[in-house]
């Protein structure tokens, strides 16, 4: 079946300009991740949706990040006036309900 | 606060040798789960395996196989007869008592371990 898919696979953009990212989940996955990837950091936890409780957004870093779901299924993380340390590679993964993330390709992201 | 220590940061292998991957963590928790992803050169991360804390079973599946114990606060990876195609880098990750609002799991990762096999 089909995995979690994420578009664009790459983004170059410049300083201070914003950026969307999306995330097309596993069918019937309920749980929706957003992590990032960078050299100095590792992964970190971004945000975390579920069905339609409130999201966990302890793991943003600045209020220039934000992410919604529409209708349980696909999302969208946009960061605002975007700074070179924003560049890394931003990982969005999937569950059941209480099971396993499943990841997707990820968006490298470069901010020049 | 919750952490994941893979002290190896790169192991070099010839093909056909076993290998063994470490991961130690800290929790306060007292219900966790423990993972191994792989991430190949293509970036992907792969799914492995997950545990609870309260199955310290071994589990093996083909080459692979776990080793958890919780009393030395660890969960190995071994790759037996190692291939080509298992280089890539491998991340242990612990996630802590499931997300209250929803039961996610909200994983911490390790540093990871680049596992180059070589011929």
């Amino acid at each position: 079946g089909a995995g979690v898919s994420q578009s664009p696979s790459n983004k170059v953009t410049e300083k201070g300009k914003d950026v969307e990212l999306r995330c097309d989940p596993i069918s019937g996955h309920t749980a929706l991740y957003w992590y990032r990837q960078s050299l100095g950091q590792g992964l970190e936890f971004l945000i975390y949706f579920q069905g339609n409780s409130a999201p966990d957004k302890s793991g943003l870093p600045s209020d220039r990040f934000s992410a919604e779901r529409t209708g349980g299924s696909v999302s969208t993380l946009t960061i605002q006036r975007t700074q070179q340390e924003d560049s890394a590679v931003y990982l969005c993964a999937s569950s059941l309900r209480g099971g396993e993330p499943y990841f997707g390709p990820g968006t490298r992201l470069l901010v020049l | 606060a919750q952490k994941v220590t893979q002290a190896q940061t790169e192991i070099s292998v010839v093909e056909k040798e076993d290998v063994t991957l470490d991961c130690v963590y800290e929790t306060r928790d007292t219900t966790y789960y423990l993972f191994w992803y792989k991430q190949p050169p293509s970036g992907e991360l792969v799914f492995l395996i997950r545990r609870n804390s309260f199955d310290e079973q071994n589990e093996i599946s083909g080459r692979y196989s776990w080793n958890f114990q919780k009393s030395t606060s660890s969960f190995n990876f071994t790759i037996t007869a190692s291939q080509v195609v298992d280089s890539a880098v491998y991340f242990c990750a612990l996630s802590g008592v499931l997300i209250l609002t929803g039961g996610g799991n909200k994983l911490t990762f390790g540093t990871g371990t680049q596992l180059k096999v070589e011929l």
